[in-house]
Formats: structure tokens, C-alpha cells, sequence
């Protein structure tokens, strides 16, 4: 069972938009959440994270949004720029009481295009 | 300073060898983490370290699996007659240690190394 989706495989933005990247989980004890983007040949990088007691979390030209009812959360990036094309993967984490190790379970991915 | 370091970077085997996978996590990171990444797909858990012990295998598919980190620093994925299925990507990613929270924030980046890609004929 997929407890983590990104039913977008693929998004096409223009240089200077917003491109916004959904995820949704099925899991309701997830209570960490974190956005990652990979570039061909590189291991997955860390972008921005959010805990489940917030429901926003900004970083520069990156916002993640969490819905926590709708078990939902999304990815903005405003200006989109070329740099940006990659592969987004969503996560999440449990935590358990403070005994949790931050085991991350992923969405499928989105492959984002930013055209200059 | 260095990241996570992984090797080789690409190996091809046939189906039925034995395979070591070899990960170099940031100095001083006492969190160890295996995924796999099959094509299509994002990273699935294998298994974690704290130190030299792993806390959570749960997600080793079959005893064909393996890992190790003797002296809780560099561990090595031991896969036994390898299958066509195992064919995938393994990353490796080290972390400070068990996340902390503070002033709502968590904090427990993941670092990852930039993998093996595994091919088995």
C-alpha cells in the first residue's frame, strides 16, 4: 500500500510562475513531513520540511502547505527558474512518543520543467 | 566538508552472485539509513543503523539482504544470490542523530549519498 502519493508524475511550468507539486498521505500518525528534490545521477537533496503542528513553512522562494484534515500537502516554488527542473520527492515521518528515527517513507515523485 | 559517499557507483552482476555495497556516511553521523529506489519510483526503507546496531531491518525484503556498520561508521550492504528484481538503485543517507523538535520545527535532515546502481542480468 502506497501510504504516501504524488499523483502528478510530471509538471511543465514557465520561467518566473508558480509551480505547485501535491502530495497525499494515507497515514495519520505521520507527523513530519518533508519535501526532497534529485537531480539525474545525485542522491535526493533536502529542500524544506514541516511538522504536523504547523500548517505552513517558508524558505526563501519555497512554501510547503499542510492540510492535516484533508492529508494533503503541497510544494510552491515562486519564481520558478530552469535551475529548478528536477524530480520532487515528498516524505514523511513518524514519530512515536520521541523513539522514532526519522524512517522516511516517499511519494512516487514529480518531474518538474521550468521552460525559460 | 565531504557528503555521504558511495561505491561503486554502478555494478553489473549476474543473477546469482553475491554483491557488497559500500557506504561512507558524514563524519560524526550516528544515524545510518538504506533505501532503494526502483525506476519509477521513490525511495523505499531498508533498514537503519544508530551506531554500530540496526534498530529497524523491516524493511529488508528476504534474508537474501543483509547490512552491517561494525564500528558505526562505514556500513555495507551484503545482497546474496541476487535476482533480477533486485535491479535498483541503493542510497545511503546519514543523519546527526534522533530528530529534535524546537519551537515547533523538527529537525532530522537526511543526507543523501548519491547511490549504486545495481544491475543484475
Amino acid at each position: 500500500d502506497q501510504q504516501v502519493k504524488q499523483n502528478s508524475p510530471s509538471l511543465s511550468v514557465q520561467e518566473g510562475r508558480i509551480s505547485i507539486l501535491n502530495c497525499d498521505y494515507t497515514n495519520s500518525m505521520f507527523d513530519y513531513f518533508l519535501w526532497y528534490k534529485k537531480y539525474p545521477a545525485e542522491g535526493p537533496t533536502f529542500l524544506i520540511s514541516i511538522s504536523s503542528i504547523k500548517d505552513k513553512n517558508e524558505d526563501g522562494r519555497f512554501t510547503v502547505f499542510l492540510n492535516k484534515s484533508a492529508k494533503h500537502l503541497s510544494l510552491h516554488i515562486v519564481p520558478s527558474q530552469p535551475g529548478d527542473s528536477a524530480v520532487y520527492f515528498c516524505a514523511a515521518s513518524l514519530y512515536a512518543g520521541g523513539t522514532s528515527y526519522g524512517k522516511l517513507t516517499f511519494g512516487q515523485g514529480t518531474i518538474l520543467t521550468v521552460h525559460p | 566538508g565531504a557528503g555521504v559517499s558511495q561505491t561503486p557507483s554502478n555494478k553489473v552482476t549476474e543473477k546469482g552472485k553475491y554483491v557488497e555495497l559500500r557506504c561512507d556516511p558524514i563524519s560524526g553521523h550516528t544515524a545510518l539509513y538504506w533505501y532503494r529506489q526502483s525506476l519509477g519510483q521513490g525511495p523505499e526503507f531498508l533498514i537503519y543503523f544508530q551506531g554500530t546496531g540496526a534498530a529497524d531491518d523491516s524493511g529488508l525484503p528476504n534474508d537474501r539482504f543483509f547490512a552491517v556498520r561494525p564500528e558505526g561508521s562505514v556500513s555495507t550492504l551484503k545482497i546474496q544470490r541476487t535476482e533480477r528484481g533486485d535491479s535498483a538503485v541503493y542510497l545511503c543517507a546519514s543523519s546527526r542523530g534522533l530528530p529534535i523538535t524546537s519551537g515547533g520545527k523538527t529537525h532530522n535532515e537526511q543526507f543523501f549519498g548519491p547511490g549504486t546502481r545495481l544491475t543484475v542480468l
